[in-house]
């Protein structure tokens, strides 16, 4: 596709239920982040990918928060017993990873999130 | 990654041109300043970044000062709808290791007519 992918685009679960969010990436970017971004709040990094490996997970609050990477391609964010809290639009984006120091196009493209609302 | 200091908000006359400051001073000699903004509801949308060097592309201009401290992001022609709120990032470039980039948080701009 065209952008970064997200689904569901909206959530609503209940607490202590299992949810599981999509990221499809822009094709060929190795780079993929997630974040998570609470009413009115700014974005806070939970973790990336480089490839399918996550070198940078420092960002999961808790382990309820769990998320791979498959094929160098979509990615899945995994929340246990989702709680109140978690409420929040969670993001994601892809990059191209720089090519022998080459430090073009290196920039970040996001997705529109998932809204998702635990009640 | 270094942290960025930005004011919380800014106006701007539609038309005129609208000058978004970033202080950067622990930036180290290989991190980027890059600039995202956000607009209400959308996930946030790269800008421009640059090393040293002052940069432009159809979108905004980027000024960075010559000791790399602070920089500014510069939209010539301000419209409504560049009302967003505007995010100075200073990183590393996406390696094996690392990429993420560290969102603070921001200057809303609000272009009035």
């Amino acid at each position: 596709g065209a952008g970064v992918s997200q689904s569901p685009s909206n959530k609503v679960t209940e607490k202590g239920k299992d949810v599981e969010l999509r990221c499809d990436p822009i094709s060929g970017h190795t780079a993929l982040y997630w974040y998570r971004q609470r009413l009115g709040q700014g974005l806070e990094f939970l973790i990336y990918f480089q490839g399918n490996s996550a070198p940078d997970k420092s960002g999961l609050p808790s382990d309820r928060f769990s998320a791979e990477r498959t094929g160098e391609s979509v990615s899945t964010l995994t929340i246990q017993r989702t709680q109140q809290e978690d409420s929040a639009v969670y993001l994601c984006a892809s990059s191209l990873r720089p090519d022998r120091g080459i430090f073009l196009n290196t920039e970040a493209f996001f997705g529109q999130g998932t809204r998702l609302t635990v009640v | 990654d270094a942290k960025t200091t930005q004011p919380p908000s800014m106006d701007c006359a539609e038309g005129r041109a609208a000058n978004l400051p970033c202080n950067h001073s622990t930036i180290s000699g290989n991190e980027y300043v890059y600039w995202y903004r956000q607009i209400h509801s959308q996930g946030p949308q790269y800008i421009i970044h640059g090393l040293k060097n002052n940069e432009t592309n159809e979108m905004a201009s980027l000024i960075i000062t010559e000791d790399r401290k602070s920089s500014t992001l510069i939209l010539p022609h301000a419209t409504l709808r560049d009302t967003a709120v505007y995010y100075c990032i200073v990183r590393v470039p996406p390696s094996s290791n690392t990429g993420k980039l560290i969102f603070g948080q921001g200057t809303t701009l609000q272009v009035k007519p």
